[in-house]
């Protein structure tokens, strides 16, 4: 059963706390995104991976990190400097010469309290 | 500053009509369009997309239009049912695999 996992689909913490979201995929795909959705807002670019240990940063990558150390695993970690960070998270993947389609996974709503 | 805009926020359209949505974008370097339907609390499902080369893609019920000189494009949803009613986003891809999303149009379609 092919597909992106992302867990859990409800996180909660304190404020202050790091927090890491999972991203897994056994899809094979080479790219691996990471987006943030606000209400009323489309979904903004935290960070991607193009490769195994390579990343980029998106255009809101403040107070997020990443790593890439398998290409089934894109982990997000959400850390005390990001000022807003309840949000609906949203992991992608892509096949490399696949030039359009992005696959999701199902989305982990965190809530900082 | 936001490369890819929706400026309709919602769209209520009649079962059996046609459902159009908008959007517009800002750098003219994007090659490839793409629009995605979006349940609340799911990841977005990809529907059609549209290289920057042409200027219309058609897949059954769905067809996008791209129109290059006005950096305009539209989905086209016809006849629209009502299991068509969600969220659409319109995205953008530029030459570096980074993707722009726009801020998403919520479509009803009435019975």
């Amino acid at each position: 059963d092919g597909g992106i996992t992302q867990s859990p689909k409800y996180l909660f913490r304190k404020e202050g706390q790091n927090v890491t979201l999972s991203c897994e995929q056994n899809l094979n795909h080479d790219a691996m995104y990471w987006y943030r959705q606000d209400p009323g807002q489309g979904l903004r670019l935290i960070y991607y991976s193009q490769i195994v240990n390579d990343f980029q940063k998106g255009d809101i990558a403040e107070g997020y990190s990443v790593s890439r150390e398998k290409k089934e695993s894109f982990p997000l970690t959400v850390t005390s400097a990001q000022k807003n960070p309840t949000a609906f998270y949203l992991c992608a993947t892509r096949l490399r010469h696949v030039f359009d389609e992005q696959f999701f996974g199902p989305g982990t709503r965190l809530t900082v309290l | 500053d936001q490369q890819v805009k929706q400026n309709s926020p919602s769209l209520s359209v009649q079962e059996g009509r046609i459902s159009i949505l908008n959007c517009d974008y800002t750098n003219s370097m994007f090659d490839y369009f793409l629009w995605y339907k979006k349940y609340p609390a799911e990841g977005p499902t990809f529907l059609i997309s549209i290289s920057s080369i042409k200027d219309k893609n058609e897949d059954g019920r769905f067809t996008v239009f791209l129109n290059k000189s006005a950096k305009h494009l539209s989905l086209h949803i016809v006849p629209s049912q009502p299991g068509d009613s969600a969220v659409y986003f319109c995205a953008a891809r530029n030459t570096g695999n980074q993707f722009y999303f726009g801020t998403g149009t919520s479509l009803t379609v009435i019975p």
